[in-house]
This record gives structure tokens, C-alpha cells and sequence, in this order.
């Protein structure tokens, strides 16, 4: 059983334009969000997080929306480049700002093109 | 800052064998966490150790055991390999407060034939 959802495995993107990237979840009792991107060969590294008290976290070009009715979030990034071109991981964690094990959506590849 | 360093990069074993992957955490970190991501998955959650200490399990087998050090780099033990066991194993270290995010290695690559 899939708790945490990215339903869109790639998206594509022209350069300069935004990119929405969504995540669904289902169990009620996650707190804390978090966004990884990933490059091939190299590990997830941690973009940006939100906790279940807010519904908007933003850092930069990225910005997360928390829909805790919907148990839906996204990630925005504005404007996307090159560069952003990755996977992107969504993940929930049971224990606001704790790091216990993060449940991971299966990923969803960015594709920014020129 | 050193991150966070596993070892080997990749690793070929047979089925039956017994595997020993390793992870030295960032700088400061005490926490150790490992993850297995298999092909087109999400990471998922093996195990956490914290002061040498497990702290949370995933669902997997008691063949996948660990070890974390005075140091707090640590040390991933699947025992019986099997041919499933083939996937990326990520290595994460944190703080383990409040709002500290985990920072991960680039992995190790594991095939079982």
C-alpha cells in the first residue's frame, strides 16, 4: 500500500516557465513533508519541508504548498532551468521535524528543456 | 564539511552470500539511517540507529542487521542474499532535532546474480 503518491512519473518543461510537482498521501497522522531531488549517480538531496501547522514553505525558486484537507502537496519551482533537471522525491514523516524514517513516493522525473 | 561516504560504489554478489556495506556519516551528524531503493522506486526505510542503538525498523527481514560505531559511521549486514536484494542502498546521516532534514550518499549499487 502506496501512502505516499506521485502519480505523475515524468513531467517536461520548457526553461523559464514553472514546473508543479504533486504528492499525494493517505495516512492522516504524517506532520512533516520534505522534497529530494535526485541527479543519476548521486544521492537525494534535500530541497525544502514543511510542517503539517503551515501551507506554504518558500526557499528561492522553490516553494511547497501543504493541502492537509486534500492530503495533497506540490512543489513549485519558478522559473525553472536547466539545471532542475532531475527526479524529484516526495517524502512524509509521522514526527513533526523528528528523523524518523520518511515514507518516499516513487519519484517523478523533471525534464527542463531550452 | 565532509558528507556523507559509502562504500563500495558498487558490488556484485551471488545469491546465498553475505554482504557488509558502509557509511561514514557528515560531520557532526549522530544519527544513521539506511534506505534500499530499488529500480523506478522510492528510497525505502531500512533502519535508523541512534548512540549505537536501533532506532526504528522498517519492514525487512532480521537477514538486513547494522551497526553504528563511537564514530557514527555504520555499517549495513544482509546475510542470504537473494536475488531481490538487488538495488541502490543509501546511507543518511542527521541530527536527529528538531527540523534537521537527512543528508544521504550516493549509495551503493548491489547486484545479485
Amino acid at each position: 500500500d502506496q501512502q505516499v503518491k506521485q502519480n505523475s512519473p515524468s513531467l517536461s518543461v520548457q526553461e523559464g516557465r514553472i514546473s508543479i510537482l504533486n504528492c499525494d498521501y493517505t495516512n492522516s497522522m504524517f506532520d512533516y513533508f520534505l522534497w529530494y531531488k535526485k541527479y543519476p549517480a548521486e544521492g537525494p538531496t534535500f530541497l525544502i519541508s514543511i510542517s503539517s501547522i503551515k501551507d506554504k514553505n518558500e526557499d528561492g525558486r522553490f516553494t511547497v504548498f501543504l493541502n492537509k484537507s486534500a492530503k495533497h502537496l506540490s512543489l513549485h519551482i519558478v522559473p525553472s532551468q536547466p539545471g532542475d533537471s532531475a527526479v524529484y522525491f516526495c517524502a512524509a514523516s509521522g514526527s513533526t521535524g523528528n528523523t524518523d524514517k520518511l515514507i518516499f513516493g516513487t519519484g517523478t522525473r523533471l525534464q527542463v528543456f531550452p | 564539511e565532509t558528507g556523507v561516504t559509502q562504500s563500495p560504489t558498487h558490488l556484485i554478489k551471488t545469491r546465498g552470500q553475505q554482504v557488509t556495506l558502509r557509511c561514514s556519516s557528515q560531520s557532526g551528524h549522530n544519527t544513521v539511517s539506511w534506505y534500499q531503493q530499488a529500480l523506478g522506486q522510492g528510497p525505502q526505510f531500512i533502519f535508523q540507529y541512534y548512540r549505537e542503538e536501533e532506532n526504528g525498523r522498517g519492514n525487512f527481514p532480521p537477514r538486513f542487521s547494522g551497526l553504528q560505531f563511537p564514530n557514527y559511521s555504520s555499517e549495513l549486514n544482509v546475510n542470504a542474499l537473494e536475488l531481490d536484494d538487488s538495488a541502490l542502498y543509501l546511507c543518511a546521516s542527521s541530527l536527529n532535532r528538531a527540523g534537521s532534514p537527512l543528508h544521504f550518499g550516493n549509495g551503493t549499487r548491489l547486484t545479485v546474480t
